[in-house]
């Protein structure tokens, strides 16, 4: 069964701080992983999606990396603002074909302090 | 856009009571999912619709039961509420074909059953 954890589960930064928040995941048959982001009692918004065949997808100020054979995702935010505060969460999906199988990680909440 | 609606932001129920919550697509998605979110659990799948009428049990589907009578409504439904049920509810949806789509949330139905 696939799991996902992320580390750390908190994470306080000083304003204009470059960051990196982790995700692994134990099965590496994986379809894509997505990163969102949820705002305090709100629902997720999507940030990035990388598909199984790449290495990383760039937004803006935002980078995910993913390496399958490892087990890893890395999402590197530049130059952190206040109001990038918010819990970011990871999902798999793991290559059955069906739209069911999409697997989350309890994410890390990240304050970034003005 | 994606928007994702649901019929209510914050519920409160009594024990015992039947309740539902309701999730709204406008764009034409096949897919639609419900979860639910609880600290310390991250999002845990109870029910998915690949289609009008069709649905599939997810990960705790026990409790719950969901209705798709046309495609961009899927209801959530609780027959006997009951405290264990007091969570954040949060819907998606997602366009068919690839399985590895990505999902839209909806921003939640805080539900508190006392």
């Amino acid at each position: 069964k696939q799991e996902v954890t992320q580390i750390p589960a908190a994470l306080s930064v000083p304003e204009g701080e470059n960051l990196v928040l982790n995700c692994s995941f134990t099965d590496s048959a994986i379809y894509n992983l997505q990163w969102f982001r949820q705002d305090p009692g709100k629902g997720l918004t999507s940030l990035l999606l990388i598909q199984s065949s790449q290495r990383e997808q760039t937004s803006g100020r935002l980078n995910a990396s993913l390496d399958k054979s490892s087990g890893r995702s890395t999402l590197y935010i530049a130059a952190s603002q206040p109001g990038d505060s918010a819990t970011y969460l990871c999902a798999v999906r793991i290559s059955s074909g069906s739209a069911r199988q999409l697997t989350f990680g309890s994410g890390t909440q990240l304050t970034v302090l003005p | 856009d994606v928007k994702v609606t649901q019929s209510s932001r914050y519920l409160v129920k009594r024990t015992g009571e039947k309740v539902f919550l309701e999730c709204v697509q406008d764009m034409d998605h096949e897919n639609m999912f419900w979860y639910r979110q609880d600290p310390g659990l991250g999002l845990r799948l109870i029910y998915f619709s690949y289609d009008v009428k069709m649905k599939e049990k997810g990960d705790i589907p026990e409790g719950y039961s969901v209705s798709r009578e046309k495609k961009e409504r899927f209801s959530l439904i609780l027959e006997s509420a009951s405290t264990n049920q007091t969570s954040m509810y949060l819907c998606a949806s997602s366009p068919g074909g690839q399985p590895g789509n990505e999902q839209y949330f909806g921003p939640g139905t805080r539900l508190t059953v006392t």
